[in-house]
This record gives C-alpha cells, sequence and structure tokens, in this order.
C-alpha cells in the first residue's frame, strides 16, 4: 500500500463546477503539500499545510491530522484548471517528500 | 530570482551514452532535491542534498546514477551508460532546510534514451 493516495486518479467535469479532490497518507507527517502540474509542464507548490484550512482566489486545501487525509476544492472550476493535482507529504523529522500518484483533472467548456 | 533552473529542457540521447543533467537552485536555499516521474511509477525521490552534503541517496536506482553538489548554487545528476529504461522526466528541487518550507521546482528535463 503507497504511504500516499489520491483520488480519484482521472477526474472530468464541466466548467463551473466544484471539484474535490481527496489526499489520505499513513504516516505521521509534518506538512502536506498540494503541487500542480500542467501537461508538459513544471510543477508548482499551490499549498503547504500543516493544520487547518488554507485558501488562495478559488482554491482551497484543508487537512485532517487526526484522520490522516486533505482535500483540494476548486470552486467555479475553469478549462484552465486542467491539470495533474499532486499530494505530497513530509514525514515528521523528514525533509524529502513522499508523492501521492497524482489526480488528472479536465475541466470541459 | 528566476526560480530553480534545469539544464537542458529536453535531452534525446542513444543507449550507451553520458547523460548530464544540471540543476541551479534559488539562491540562499541550502537544500537541493533530485526527482524523477515516469508514468508507472509517478515521482520518487532520487537523492537530496543539505548545505551541498548528500543525505538520502537511497532513491538512486543503480551504480549508474550519480550526482554532485560541487558548490550551494549548482548540481548535476549523471547517468553512465544510460538505457531506454532511464526515459524520464527529472526535477530538480531546492528549499531552505528547516521544518515546514515550501520546496520549488525546476521546469524539468524531459531524457529519451533511446
Amino acid at each position: 500500500k503507497n504511504e500516499v493516495e489520491q483520488s480519484p486518479q482521472n477526474l472530468t467535469a464541466q466548467e463551473g463546477e466544484f471539484i474535490t479532490i481527496n489526499c489520505s497518507y499513513s504516516v505521521g507527517i509534518s506538512a502536506l503539500h498540494w503541487l500542480q502540474q500542467h501537461p508538459g509542464g513544471g510543477i508548482v507548490s499551490l499549498f503547504m499545510l500543516s493544520s487547518g484550512k488554507k485558501k488562495h482566489g478559488r482554491l482551497i486545501a484543508t487537512i485532517n491530522i487526526q484522520e490522516k487525509h486533505s482535500s483540494l476544492h476548486i470552486t467555479a472550476s475553469h478549462p484552465r484548471d486542467s491539470a495533474v493535482y499532486i499530494c505530497a507529504v513530509r514525514s515528521q523529522g523528514a525533509q524529502k517528500l513522499v508523492f501521492g500518484q497524482g489526480t488528472r483533472l479536465t475541466i470541459n467548456p | 530570482d528566476a526560480g530553480v533552473i534545469q539544464s537542458p529542457r529536453h535531452e534525446v540521447t542513444e543507449m550507451g551514452q553520458e547523460v548530464t543533467l544540471r540543476c541551479k537552485p534559488i539562491s540562499g536555499h541550502n537544500s537541493l532535491f533530485w526527482y524523477r516521474q515516469t508514468m508507472m511509477r509517478g515521482l520518487e525521490l532520487l537523492i537530496y542534498f543539505n548545505n551541498n552534503v548528500p543525505i538520502d541517496d537511497s532513491g538512486m536506482p543503480e551504480d549508474r546514477f550519480s550526482a554532485k553538489m560541487p558548490n550551494a548554487s549548482f548540481s548535476t545528476l549523471k547517468i553512465q551508460p544510460s538505457e531506454p529504461r532511464d526515459s524520464a522526466v527529472y526535477f530538480c528541487a531546492s528549499s531552505l532546510a528547516r521544518r515546514n518550507t515550501e520546496a520549488f521546482f525546476g521546469q524539468g528535463t524531459r531524457l529519451t534514451v533511446v
């Protein structure tokens, strides 16, 4: 079983829909990251969380440390949100990131 | 700052050839990470450095792979000899070596070994 599991693996939605991507992990962590990767592009850090909730524009990230679960939400989704979203965790006492397999999001106009 | 800079962006080479990937971290960052991304395995850590010293190289696949960080502003990942299964996107990332700091990724090098 992977240390970091994301769901769904693929998600297709219509423009304007509310999107939720989930991430579950099995180890104690010091931080959780949500990353975005566009086709053929680099990786951009969206959020780094160790508790609670963060918001940036139409993106919201939440984490429940007790349940070892995080969600990434996109409100009023837009075709430019189409990308792969990757959850990554940093274990307690470690520096390296362990990645989920990613969720491929496609937003149709 | 221009961010993490990797070169080349694309590399196509023949099996058996030596390949060198380069990375310039963000100025002031003292941790540097090399990751590999494939369709099958996703993103995996190969090696990381703190203050130019290799800390964890357990992700380096085999002796054909080596990484160096001669100074705080430059690192290389070398594959010798290269094999088709090394084809992947290689990312370099840098951060500050303390708890809960963001990692900043380069644009990646897409390596194709034919």
